[in-house]
C-alpha cells in the first residue's frame, strides 16, 4: 500500500482562487512528520510547510496552511489567492518516527497549473 | 551559504559506464540521502547516511553504492549504468528528524 496518496495528478485553477491539494498517508506510527514541497519547471525542490503529529494547530506559512485532520489521515495543502507563480509540481511527503530509514517518503505529487 | 550542492548538472551516460554523483553539504548536517524523481513516481530513496561512518539502503538501492567520505559528503556511484537508471537524481540533508530536508539542484542523468 502506497504511504503517501496524492489523488489528483494535474489541477486547473484561476487566478487569485484559494486551491486545495489532497494528501492522505498512512502510517501506523504515533509519530511522524508530514511536509509539503514545491518543485517548479526550474527543477528545483522548495519546502513550503510542516505538521508534526503531536501538533496541536493546523500549520501555516504566509500563504499556505496545511488543513491536518488526524483522524482522517489526511494533510491538504491550501493555498489562499493562488497567484501565477504558484504553477509547479506540488509534493506531499511523510517521515514515520520508528528506526530504519528516517528520509521522507514522497506522493506523486500534483501538477497544478494556475490560469490568469 | 550554498547549502547542498551537486555535480555534475548533467552527465549522458552509455549502457555500462560507470560514474559518481558528487553532493557535499555546508551545514554541518548529520543525515544525508539520495532520491531519484522518475516521471509520475515522486521521489524515492536510493541510499541514506544517517551519520559520518553509517549507510543504509532505501526503497530502490540495486545498481548504486554510496560513501559516506566525511561528514560534508556523500557520494553515489553507479558501477555499470543501464537504461533503466536514467532519471533525475536530488541529494539531500537536514539537522534532526523534525527538520524539513535541504535539497541539491538535482543531476540529469541520461543513460543510453
Amino acid at each position: 500500500a502506497q504511504k503517501i496518496t496524492q489523488t489528483q495528478p494535474g489541477m486547473f485553477v484561476q487566478e487569485k482562487e484559494a486551491v486545495t491539494l489532497d494528501c492522505t498517508y498512512d502510517t501506523s506510527d504515533p509519530s511522524y512528520g508530514l511536509f509539503w514541497y514545491k518543485q517548479p519547471s526550474s527543477g528545483e525542490m522548495i519546502f513550503l510547510i510542516y505538521q508534526g503529529s503531536y501538533d496541536q494547530q493546523n500549520a501555516t506559512e504566509g500563504r499556505y496552511s496545511l488543513n491536518f485532520q488526524k483522524a482522517r489521515k489526511s494533510a491538504n495543502l491550501v493555498i489562499s489567492a493562488s497567484q501565477l507563480g504558484d504553477s509547479a509540481m506540488y509534493f506531499c511527503a511523510m517521515r514515520e518516527g520508528g528506526g530504519g530509514a528516517d528520509g521522507l517518503t514522497f506522493g506523486k505529487g500534483t501538477h497544478l497549473i494556475i490560469q490568469p | 551559504n550554498a547549502g547542498v550542492t551537486q555535480t555534475p548538472k548533467f552527465q549522458v551516460l552509455k549502457t555500462g559506464q560507470s560514474m559518481t554523483l558528487q553532493c557535499a553539504q555546508d551545514m554541518n548536517h548529520n543525515s544525508m540521502y539520495w532520491y531519484r524523481q522518475d516521471p509520475g513516481m515522486g521521489l524515492r530513496l536510493i541510499y541514506y547516511s544517517a551519520s559520518e561512518g553509517t549507510t543504509d539502503k532505501g526503497e530502490v538501492p540495486n545498481g548504486y553504492n554510496v560513501s559516506r567520505l566525511n561528514k560534508r559528503e556523500f557520494s553515489l556511484r553507479l558501477e555499470s549504468a543501464a537504461p533503466s537508471q536514467t532519471s533525475v537524481y536530488f541529494c539531500a540533508s537536514h539537522r534532526g528528524r523534525e527538520e524539513k530536508l535541504f535539497f541539491g539542484s538535482g543531476t540529469q542523468l541520461s543513460v543510453l
